[in-house]
């Protein structure tokens, strides 16, 4: 999987089909997870936030699943819209907002 | 955009110019930030502000300075703007004791030729 500031992959899918984005963390010490969409154009947007208590977290049509025996997050869009289309990025912080690291996203599309 | 204004929203200026890039905030947030986005390097944080005339530096601060005299008002400025400091800029708040989670503005396109 993708690591924290590596390349920009793209994920398409059916309008209407479950997405699944995925990221995976290096610092085995980071206990915040964020996950930002941002569409074309704009400022990233904050869609669900899970801290490393958890392991699954919902939210409206989004869940996100924490496992972090392998370091890895995952973001769950379930009936993906034509306005799901952006690019999707996690962040990772264990000493606050000031040390938040972000990657670099995924590129969601969505077909018609 | 959480109440977040930045200005101006696009720019272009020349090298060896100095360059002031504004955030306004209405929500009374005490922490705020700037980043840049650059393609292979995502959000990069350059200062951070936890409080009026309190500031930090961040990851990539070299040729950035900041200042906060109002609680609503974060300036970067460049002091002598460079070809690689070519960026999209963007401010955000959030943050504070248990509160990690950022609110970003809309950004800032700069072109530096």
């Amino acid at each position: 999987g993708e690591s924290v500031g590596l390349h920009l992959p793209t994920l398409s899918v059916q309008e209407g089909d479950n997405s699944i984005i995925n990221c995976a963390y290096s610092n085995s010490a980071s206990d915040y997870f964020i996950w930002y969409k941002q569409e074309s154009g704009k400022g990233p947007q904050f869609i669900i936030d899970i801290r490393s208590n958890m392991d699954k977290r919902q939210g409206q049509r989004v869940t996100v699943l924490l496992n972090k025996t392998v370091k890895h997050l995952s973001l769950q869009i379930a009936a993906t819209q034509p306005g799901d289309s952006a690019v999707y990025f996690c962040a990772e912080t264990f000493q606050g907002a000031q040390k938040l690291v972000f990657g670099q996203g995924t590129r969601l599309t969505i077909n018609p | 955009d959480a109440g977040i204004t930045q200005s101006p929203r696009h720019k272009v200026t020349e090298t060896g110019t100095p360059v002031t890039l504004r955030c306004h905030q209405t929500e009374n947030h005490r922490y705020m930030y700037w980043y840049r986005q650059d393609p292979g390097h995502g959000l990069r944080l350059i200062h951070y502000s936890y409080g009026v005339k309190d500031t930090d530096k961040g990851e990539v601060s070299d040729g950035y300075s900041v200042s906060r005299s109002k609680t609503e008002d974060f300036l970067l400025t460049l002091e002598s703007a460079t070809s690689s400091q070519t960026s999209v800029y963007f401010c955000a708040i959030g943050g504070g004791t248990r509160e990690e989670k950022l609110f970003f503005g809309s950004g800032t396109q700069l072109s530096v030729l």
